[in-house]
């Protein structure tokens, strides 16, 4: 049973415009969210959080927005580069006991068209 | 630079054939963890080290076990190999088990004949 989806494994945008990637959860006990990047041969690495206690966090070209009541949240990167291309990884954590370890979804792979 | 670092970056083994996977950090971080991805899948937890505390996810077989033998480096051990296991095996590293973020290495691919 995923607790963590990205229901769009590919999405293709142009340079310069917006990309938006979305990630669902089902696990009401998750209060921390991240987003990874992975290139090619590389590990993942981390992107931008944002608490359960706000509803969005920007960095940059990348602002992530939290909805609480619908269990979802998105990755916007504004403008988007062709360096942007790569999968990327939602991940969600809990707090207290066990709830520590971090719940990925399967990533959506990123194609920025120059 | 700081960071975590796999060996080998790709492993074939035979059915059945023990394995070794590595892991070394030059962050000093507490915790260490191995994951297992497969092919358009998530990361999977597998267990993970808080210093030298061991903790299993529930759902790893017994065909898994780790070491860590000091705080830089932790090893992934595949007992009997099966088909099924072939996946990317990924080792990441935290400061702390709760509000920091993880730092992973590039992977090793482990393919099984």
């Amino acid at each position: 049973d995923q607790q963590v989806k990205q229901n769009s494994p590919s999405l293709s945008v142009q340079e310069g415009r917006i990309s938006i990637l979305n990630c669902d959860y089902t696990n009401s006990m998750f209060d921390y969210f991240l987003w990874y990047k992975k290139y090619p041969a590389e590990g993942p690495t981390f992107l931008i959080s944002i608490s359960s206690i706000k509803d969005k966090n920007e960095d940059g070209r990348f602002t992530v927005f939290l909805n609480k009541s619908a269990k979802h949240l998105s990755l916007h990167i504004v403008p988007s580069q062709p360096g942007d291309s790569a999968v990327y990884f939602c991940a969600a954590r809990g707090s207290g006991g066990s709830n520590y370890k971090l719940t990925f979804g399967k990533g959506t792979l990123l194609t920025v068209n120059p | 630079d700081a960071m975590v670092i796999q060996n080998p970056r790709y492993q074939v083994t035979q059915f059945g054939k023990p394995v070794t996977l590595s892991c070394s950090q030059t962050l000093n971080h507490n915790v260490m963890y191995w994951y297992q991805q497969k092919s358009s899948q998530a990361p999977k937890l597998l267990f993970h080290y808080y210093d030298k505390d061991f903790n299993n996810e529930a759902d790893t077989p017994d065909n898994f076990q780790s070491r860590r033998p000091n705080t830089s480096f932790c090893f992934l051990d595949i007992r009997s190999p099966g088909l099924g296991d072939a996946a990317m095996y990924l080792c990441a590293t935290s400061r702390d088990i709760r509000r920091s973020s993880q730092y992973f290495g590039p992977g090793t691919r482990l393919t099984v004949l």
